[in-house]
């Protein structure tokens, strides 16, 4: 069954670095999505993607957020001058279609630890 | 803004027991509600879903029932397994406008013992 891969599965950095979250999702999806969860907190809608531009993001997701689809097969989250309070899991999701017929598929998350 | 608000864990019960998982919402418009279960070292996966006031959502033995005058989705199952031991997360969209992501309750964290 095709399912939304993520690598790595736990990112360790030092505060002030980049780092770049990497997700496939599933072949035949068109629209993909970033979320995050802070331990012990909701799980947080980030940003979504289509058509090789973001369709909606929250107000979480500034500039020191980007998004990516580098070829394609590949969705990434760059997060720049990473802070300590960056460090969440961090899920990406695919769908065929917005709305809310389509379910979105999740992938199991990279744990990002910011130091 | 909308939020959504489900009980705290962990829920610990004994195989074969009954289950209850309170969810309410805060939603401006007409929401879709869901529940999702994430095993571990796997992805959140849709578990079922409920589009409308009144409408039933069922699978694998869950239910929830979208209930518009007390803004409440509880998650419940009559007899749960040991393979239910996950965690299960209510959330809603809300319907128009293209609204792409979800919104989310903490979680809870179901512990299912033999």
């Amino acid at each position: 069954e095709p399912e939304v891969t993520q690598t790595p599965s736990h990112q360790v950095t030092q505060m002030g670095q980049e780092v770049i979250l990497r997700c496939v999702p599933i072949s035949n999806h068109l629209y993909f999505y970033w979320y995050r969860q802070i331990l012990g907190q909701k799980v947080e809608f980030l940003v979504s993607f289509y058509n090789n531009e973001i369709s909606e993001k929250s107000e979480i997701f500034d500039d020191q957020f980007s998004v990516e689809r580098p070829d394609g097969s590949n969705f990434t989250l760059k997060i720049r001058s990473t802070k300590l309070e960056d460090s969440a899991m961090y899920f990406c999701a695919s769908s065929t279609n917005r709305g809310n017929e389509s379910e979105q598929f999740f992938g199991p998350g990279t744990r990002l630890t910011v130091l | 803004g909308d939020s959504v608000t489900q009980m705290e864990g962990p829920v610990t019960l004994s195989e074969e027991a009954f289950l209850t998982i309170n969810c309410t919402y805060t939603a401006t418009g007409y929401p879709s509600l869901f529940w999702y279960v994430q095993y571990p070292g796997e992805g959140l996966q849709l578990l079922l879903k409920a589009t409308k006031a009144d409408d039933k959502g069922s699978n694998k033995g869950f239910e929830a029932t979208y209930r518009k005058e007390t803004t409440s989705f509880h998650l419940e199952k009559g007899s749960v397994q040991v393979s239910d031991s996950a965690v299960y997360f209510c959330a809603l969209r809300t319907s128009g406008g293209g609204a792409d992501g979800l919104t989310f309750g903490k979680g809870t964290h179901l512990i299912i013992q033999p």
